[in-house]
């Protein structure tokens, strides 16, 4: 257990739907981010938040994904309409800071679309 | 733009032998370098990583990697593999001045008894 929580573990929608996934990080953990991991590939990065601010943003994420992190605490990611190809493993992870730091992965939720 | 080759996408070994897992990276700026473990159906878990410090780096659970800035290289060793190790390991490049982490495709470790 990193700290790292992430829920749901596992999530079944149908095409069209709008799902939200949630993370906690370690709570003096100012950096959180998000990643999406398809079968057999390393994760990608979807988006960053530095407190409460979202610095970057991948050109991965488009229009129907959005990422908040209200209180620099607790993090969201909506996928709005939903297609199959948004099927993957959404990992978030999140450290205090400085680049050369660890990055703590949470366990990730795992979506499928039908 | 940084990025990262894992080269063979399946590596079998037998217990207590060596274990070799490559990894090249690219990048124009100094690489901060990592290796990560996932077990199936769980997050990423740090193994090592390169910071600019010493180029012989030790991690959890007996791997070592070594930098070689000649080579681009950032390889994973085990001098004796267990059945624990069987996992899908991944390394990962980021620069200093770049938020962005970049991961390889990831080498599935199979260990045979």
């Amino acid at each position: 257990d990193t700290g790292v929580s992430q829920n749901p573990r596992h999530k079944i929608t149908k095409r069209g739907q709008n799902v939200t996934f949630r993370c906690d990080p370690i709570s003096e953990h100012n950096r959180l981010y998000w990643y999406r991991q398809t079968l057999g590939q390393g994760p990608e990065f979807l988006t960053y938040f530095q407190n409460e601010a979202q610095l970057e943003k991948s050109r991965l994420l488009s229009d129907r994904f959005s990422a908040e992190r209200p209180k620099g605490s607790f993090s969201t990611l909506e996928i709005q309409r939903t297609e199959q190809g948004d099927s993957a493993m959404y990992l978030c992870a999140s450290h205090r800071g400085g680049l050369a730091d660890t990055q703590y992965f949470g366990p990730g939720t795992r979506l499928t679309v039908l | 733009a940084q990025s990262v080759t894992q080269l063979g996408s399946h590596v079998s070994v037998s217990e207590g032998a060596l274990v070799l897992l490559r990894c090249n990276y690219s990048s124009s700026v100094p690489p901060y370098l990592f290796w990560y473990v996932q077990y199936p159906n769980q997050g990423l878990q740090l193994l090592l990583k390169y910071t600019s410090a010493a180029t012989l780096v030790k991690g959890i659970n007996g791997f070592e990697a070594e930098f070689k800035k000649s080579e681009t290289s950032f390889h994973l060793t085990k001098p004796s593999a267990h059945m624990s190790d069987a996992a899908e390991y991944f390394c990962a490049v980021r620069s200093y001045n770049n938020n962005d982490m970049r991961f390889g495709a990831g080498t599935r470790l199979t260990v045979k008894p």
